[in-house]
């Protein structure tokens, strides 16, 4: 594909709802980012994919946050029990290289909203 | 702890008046400063890398520049098309994987 696709560009959920959010990366890019950014603020990095492996999950918020890229391609992010404090953009992004300096291409993100 | 600051917040400029946003930072041994403009509603667009203070990159209208604490964006007769929020990120070599970003500058252009 031409870039980082997202899926769903919107989900609203009830408190307490689980969702999944995906991510399709440019074809070839071995590492793959999560971020999350709140309104006004700036991405805010939750976890790191280099193909299948999560080599770091540290900026995960909680035990109810949750990734996985099962094959080193799509990622979903899952988030259990959704609150109100969830409520985000979530971004995706991935470099074609495992050297950490490498651009990071931005999908469109999922704007998450908890009732 | 990486930590970046952006100023102004918000800057709002004429057409053709230019100007800079500024990116203050402090990281443990830089590996990379990176600008994205971001447009609402759509993800970060990469637009400059900068690895070593001193170094400089230009595309059209912006110009990058970076010393050993901050970053300027230079915006030379903007357009209104330039008109987006400015986020600036950084990767030490203590930070892992992971880019810290600043808040970002929102830049209004009026024509």
């Amino acid at each position: 594909g031409a870039g980082v696709s997202q899926s769903p560009r919107y989900k609203v959920a009830k408190r307490g709802q689980d969702v999944a959010l995906r991510c399709d990366p440019i074809s070839g890019h071995v590492s793959l980012f999560w971020y999350q950014q709140a309104l006004g603020q700036g991405p805010e990095f939750l976890t790191y994919f280099q193909n299948e492996a999560q080599l770091d999950k540290s900026g995960l918020p909680s035990d109810r946050f949750f990734a996985e890229r099962p094959e080193g391609s799509v990622s979903t992010l899952k988030i259990q029990r959704t609150q109100q404090e969830d409520s985000a953009v979530y971004l995706c992004a991935s470099t074609r290289l495992v050297v950490l300096t490498d651009t990071q291409y931005f999908g469109p993100g999922t704007r998450l909203t908890v009732l | 702890e990486d930590q970046v600051t952006q100023s102004p917040e918000a800057l709002r400029l004429q057409e053709g008046e230019s100007s800079s946003l500024n990116c203050s930072y402090t990281v443990s041994g830089l590996r990379g400063l990176f600008w994205y403009r971001q447009d609402p509603g759509k993800g970060p667009e990469f637009l400059f890398t900068l690895y070593s203070a001193g170094e400089e990159k230009e595309k059209e209208r912006l110009k990058a520049t970076l010393t050993k604490k901050e970053s300027f964006l230079h915006i030379t007769a903007p357009k209104p098309e330039d008109s987006a929020t400015y986020l600036c990120a950084v990767r030490g070599e203590t930070s892992g994987s992971r880019l810290t970003f600043g808040e970002g500058t929102q830049l209004t252009v009026n024509p």
